[in-house]
């Protein structure tokens, strides 16, 4: 079992509409989850980090968090073209400073 | 902008050459990652420094590999003897581990190191 799992894709949605990216974790003693997104070519853009159960929203982005499922995920809402992208979860443990990626998911929004 | 710079931002070279990298993080910074990414992966940790101190190395990190960060500024990451397998993209990143933080991590454009 990889320790953070996303679906590569690619998700594809129209644009205005809600994506939404998933990813779980194996350590149960992570500590804070962290959402990148990259463009093709870039280097990885950090967009939302979140620690505590719940949800934590930045404009069109709200991150979720379930510690008990141990399951994170990133909704998009009125999604652009310009979001097309790959998008990282990472985590960190505790009693570490390294991140631990997932393998990223493509996001693919339609005109 | 003072964001995380890195150098070169690519590099060709042939099979069993040494190379090195640098990179500067966002000054205010003391924490200093080097990561490696692949096509279709997500970034793999390698090392990282709490200012001058090397605090984590991954156990999958070649004894090739060294990262140096003397006076807990600017790091270098060296590569002896590169193989083909070390064709990816470096990435370092920067954070502070002052209060308040989640050690939320800042990354540079990244070297695309190529080995022929």
């Amino acid at each position: 079992q990889k320790e953070v799992e996303q679906n590569s894709g690619p998700l594809s949605v129209p644009e205005g509409a809600i994506a939404s990216l998933n990813c779980t974790y194996s350590d149960r003693g992570s500590q804070s989850f962290f959402w990148y997104r990259q463009y093709s070519g870039k280097s990885p853009e950090l967009i939302m980090f979140i620690y505590s159960n719940g949800d934590k929203e930045d404009g069109r982005f709200t991150a979720q968090l379930n510690k008990a499922s141990q399951y994170v995920s990133l909704l998009i809402r009125d999604s652009q073209p310009s979001d097309s992208a790959t998008y990282l979860c990472a985590v960190r443990s505790s009693n570490t400073g390294k991140l631990i990626f997932g393998q990223g998911t493509t996001l693919q929004v339609k005109p | 902008d003072t964001g995380v710079s890195q150098d070169p931002r690519h590099k060709i070279t042939k099979r069993g050459q040494n190379v090195t990298f640098r990179c500067d993080p966002i000054s205010e910074h003391n924490r200093l990652y080097w990561y490696r990414q692949t096509l279709g992966q997500g970034p793999e940790f390698l090392t990282y420094f709490q200012n001058e101190a090397q605090l984590e190395k991954s156990r999958l990190l070649s004894d090739r590999f060294s990262a140096e960060r003397p006076k807990g500024s600017f790091s270098t990451l060296e590569i002896q003897r590169t193989e083909q397998g070390d064709s990816a993209m470096y990435l370092c990143a920067s954070s502070s581990s002052g209060k308040p933080s989640y050690n939320e991590q800042f990354f540079g454009p990244g070297t695309r190191l190529t080995v022929l």
